[in-house]
């Protein structure tokens, strides 16, 4: 138990539905993160928010949005994806850097169990 | 391009030897972590050498960090079953704050 806790674990959803994904921390971090892991490939950043901020969009289609209510919660919206979105989406926290513009040095970042994603 | 790879991509021992893994990175960084990876599961941190780090102990790990080759090592020492699992180096970078970026891993089997 990492203090990360991602609902729901599993989603099967086609392409025309609109689904979110949450993810809650119970740690206390300013920071959070939502990143993508296919088969086979390394696990790509998506968006990172420090202090509700988004300061991170890599490149993500907007079929991707995200939300950031509190420091405690992260939500990722999903519509209209497409089969090659089908991967195990995961979430994680961490202190959050605090120079100027979120720069600075990292910490280590605590993972949820990820939900495993199915578009058909 | 990817900052962190590691080396080998899979690796395949007997429990009780040693078990070691490589990552090479491009740029600066500030710091380097390793990462363990369950099958489909969540990421678990091990540990974060810094870049005025040479290595750095915890448990059965031992991590060197080598900042002129741009290289890290990975030791897991009397390996067991249970460490069988996919471990990633992840770097920040020098500077992009929270940004990591992570190694496409080594798979670890540890047979019993």
């Amino acid at each position: 138990e990492t203090g990360v806790t991602q609902t729901p674990r599993h989603l099967v959803m086609g392409m025309t539905n609109k689904k979110s994904l949450k993810c809650e921390q119970h740690l206390g971090h300013n920071a959070m993160y939502w990143y993508k892991q296919s088969a086979k490939k390394p696990l790509e950043l998506m968006f990172v928010y420090n202090f509700k901020e988004q300061t991170e969009n890599n490149s993500v289609p907007s079929r991707f949005s995200p939300e950031c209510p509190n420091s405690s919660h992260l939500f990722l919206h999903l519509h209209t994806l497409q089969p090659e979105d089908s991967a195990l989406y995961l979430c994680a926290s961490s202190q959050a850097s605090v120079l100027a513009g979120g720069l600075g040095s990292s910490y280590e970042q605590y993972f949820g169990p990820g939900t495993r994603l199915t578009v058909t | 391009s990817q900052q962190g790879e590691e080396d080998p991509q899979a690796l395949s021992i007997q429990e009780g030897e040693n078990a070691t893994m490589n990552c090479s990175y491009k740029t600066s960084i500030n710091n380097l972590q390793w990462y363990r990876q369950n099958s489909g599961r969540g990421l678990v941190h091990l540990i974060l050498i810094r870049s005025n780090e040479r290595e750095k102990h915890s448990g059965r790990l031992r991590v060197t960090l080598d900042t002129s080759k741009k290289s890290s090592s990975l030791l897991i020492t009397a390996s067991r079953a249970a460490d069988t699992a996919s471990y990633f180096c992840a770097t920040d970078g020098g500077g992009d704050g929270n940004k990591l970026v992570f190694g496409a891993g080594t798979i670890l089997r540890v047979k019993s």
